[in-house]
């Protein structure tokens, strides 16, 4: 089964408008990380946050983490029509070897010209 | 790009037959995983490859077999084709076994009749 939950599973916005996406998920985690997909083809890797941070930013991405409510946001501020892709949150849980990504559902993001 | 390439892109297979699939993974990682992407969910890990040993499996069965050669590449086998294993398969590279981004391939898209 899949440990991350985003959600929503679909948001449809207006370009020039923020996107909020959220993650939750089961265990403890080394890191939680953020792929992008567009059309059913390889992973993009957006982000990635550590346990021991809260808050981390990449250009137009901001991403939250709260370890105590084992949760996570995306959020992608000034959306543009080209953002419209599948966002999945990734966590690498601490009792497992190596690094094993378990994905939740993704959310499909819609962003309207 | 991220470097990671895999092929074939496409393929067909009837049910009961074997399949194999192939990953050439980035520059420099030792690392590959593989993971099972169903229409419609988020990525599921099937094994991981650490210097040509298995370094970790998800649930899936025996059927389910890897590889990894000494230039790192890899190959996914499944033996005895079900529908259900219709599916994209996406191989993910990464540096030295620890806890960082995975670089994903485009997907080979599997289809069993």
């Amino acid at each position: 089964s899949q440990q991350g939950e985003e959600d929503p599973q679909a948001l449809s916005i207006q370009e020039g408008e923020n996107a909020t996406m959220n993650c939750s998920y089961k265990t403890s985690i080394n890191n939680l990380q953020w792929y992008r997909q567009n059309s059913g083809r390889g992973l993009v890797h957006l982000i990635l946050i550590r346990s021991n941070e809260r808050e981390k930013h990449s250009g137009r991405l901001r991403v939250t983490l709260d370890t105590s409510k084992k949760s996570s946001s995306l959020l992608i501020t000034a959306s543009r029509a080209a953002d419209t892709a599948s966002y999945f949150c990734a966590t690498d849980a601490r009792e497992t070897s190596g690094s094993r990504l378990t994905f939740g559902e993704g959310t499909q993001l819609t962003v309207n010209p | 790009e991220t470097g990671v390439t895999q092929s074939p892109t496409h393929l067909i297979k009837t049910r009961g037959q074997q399949v194999t699939l192939r990953c050439s993974s980035q520059s420099g990682h030792n690392t590959v995983s593989w993971y099972q992407q169903a229409l419609g969910q988020g990525p599921q890990f099937i094994f991981q490859y650490y210097r040509e040993e298995e370094n970790g499996r998800g649930n899936f069965p025996p059927r389910f077999s890897g590889l990894q050669f000494p230039n790192y590449s890899s190959e996914l086998n499944v033996n005895a084709l079900e529908l259900d294993d219709s599916a994209l398969y996406l191989c993910a590279s990464s540096p030295s076994g620890s806890y960082n981004e995975q670089f994903f391939g485009p997907g080979t898209r599997l289809t069993v009749l």
